[in-house]
């Protein structure tokens, strides 16, 4: 079974440059996240699809962030314009939900590592 | 809001030593708990869990024990390998399935033949 794909695996932009990160879930997970970890810190979730509408966006920079996952598989993270405390790797997950379970294990993917300058 | 906090600073340890890693946690109701590993240049893995009190969870001989009492939620092995070096994050998610993550800062385990 294919994992959680991401792309690209390196970005590095100059500040109030635009970038965008793309993630392909396992297929049939209906549940899809984004975190971020920035160095030396545990991962933080940025947004949360159920399909392709958003459960959980409470801790999105809306300011700058921006996602979408527009057909309910595949989602694209975009930031415009990026800042230098934007340094970090993006992560995305997916989980197959069943929502009479107590958990639902979420894959992860290998991540991009974002660069700011 | 629910937060989990691990114990400070990188670990070294010798190989076949013993290992514990502490975490605690804060959350409303009962969450699951979770040890996530992650691999030199590789993504995040689930190490074990334990969905309710007083359940251990263990594999490739790692253990944890879910403490209520204590909201605690240690790492444990009995000897550790180098292979074992690797970032260790303790995480819990709410009861509700397809809840978020929330993770712990993480520690770097090395160990060293």
């Amino acid at each position: 079974e294919a994992g959680v794909a991401q792309s690209p695996r390196y970005k590095i932009i100059e500040k109030r440059q635009s970038v965008a990160f793309w993630c392909n879930p396992i297929s049939g997970h209906a549940t899809l996240y984004w975190y971020q970890q920035i160095l030396g810190q545990g991962p933080k979730l940025l947004i949360q699809f159920q399909n392709n509408g958003v459960v959980d966006d409470s801790q999105l920079p809306k300011d700058r962030f921006s996602a979408e996952r527009l057909k309910g598989v595949d989602s694209t993270l975009k930031i415009q314009p990026a800042k230098l405390e934007d340094s970090a790797v993006y992560l995305c997950a997916s989980s197959l939900v069943v929502w009479s379970s107590s958990y639902n294990e979420q894959f992860f993917g290998p991540g991009t590592r974002l660069t700011v300058l | 809001g629910d937060s989990v906090t691990q114990m400070e600073g990188p670990v070294t340890l010798s190989e076949e030593a013993f290992l514990t890693i502490n975490c605690t946690y804060t959350a409303t109701g009962y969450p699951s708990l979770f040890w996530y590993v992650q691999y030199p240049g590789e993504g995040l893995q689930l190490l074990l869990k334990a969905t309710k009190a007083d359940d251990k969870g263990s594999n490739k001989g790692f253990e944890a024990t879910y403490r209520k009492e204590t909201t605690s939620f240690h790492l444990e092995k009995g000897s550790v390998q180098v292979s074992d070096s690797a970032v260790y994050f303790c995480a819990l998610s709410g009861r509700i399935g397809g809840s978020r993550l929330t993770f712990g800062e993480g520690t770097q385990l090395t160990v060293n033949p």
